[in-house]
């Protein structure tokens, strides 16, 4: 596709549920980001990927967090027993490599009730 | 913890005004992005400075890193309604495991005609 692709684009939980997050990557681009933002706030760094490296976790608030990524395409965040506080929009980019530009998909709005 | 604190949080003015935002920290960072937001969509980068003093024109928009790669700052002259967005930085360290960003707490903008 043109862009990072992300869905859904809305996602409305019960707390204690279980829920999935898909990202799309620009095809070709070997490095992936995921960032949560709260209403009004800056980014704040969750996970990336990098090619076949070992991801850099060292974002991710707690072991209900996890991120998978399929080689250099798909990658999916799943949070599990989802709380209030989880509440925010997750946003994933992607790039072509190390220190390049990251471009950014349109977020995941997540509302946990 | 690395931090980019952003002044001011919010910030509203009229057209044709002219304004500087600030992004400020302790640490060191190998480039400084500058990023707008705008509802519903992920960031967009607007210009990336990676040299201490370095000075970056993009139309109406001058971006400035400090000489001590610490700081930096976005003047927008004559601003105009379509530059309403959240206006975000974020300090890039190079690590083994790629360009990991640090986003700034966020400045709000809002031109009225």
């Amino acid at each position: 596709g043109a862009g990072v692709s992300q869905s859904p684009s809305n996602k409305v939980t019960e707390k204690g549920k279980d829920v999935e997050l898909r990202c799309d990557p620009i095809s070709g681009h070997t490095a992936l980001y995921w960032y949560r933002q709260r209403l009004g706030q800056g980014l704040e760094f969750l996970i990336y990927f990098q090619g076949n490296s070992a991801p850099d976790k060292s974002g991710l608030p707690s072991d209900r967090f996890s991120a998978e990524r399929t080689g250099e395409s798909v990658s999916t965040l799943t949070i599990q027993r989802t709380q209030q506080e989880d509440s925010a929009v997750y946003l994933c980019a992607s790039s072509l490599g190390t220190g390049n530009e990251q471009f950014f998909g349109p977020g995941t709005r997540l509302t946990v009730l | 913890t690395q931090l980019l604190e952003q002044s001011p949080q919010f910030l509203s003015i009229q057209e044709g005004e002219n304004l500087t935002v600030y992004c400020n920290s302790s640490s060191v960072f190998s480039s400084l992005q500058w990023y707008r937001q705008e509802p519903g969509e992920g960031p967009v980068l607007l210009v990336t400075v990676v040299t201490g003093g370095e000075v970056k024109k993009l139309k109406r928009l001058t971006f400035q890193f400090g000489d001590a790669r610490k700081d930096s700052s976005l003047h927008i002259t004559a601003a105009q309604p379509g530059d309403t967005g959240l206006y975000l930085c974020a300090g890039g360290e190079l690590t083994g495991g790629g360009n990991k960003l640090t986003f700034g707490t966020g400045t709000q903008l809002k031109v009225e005609l």
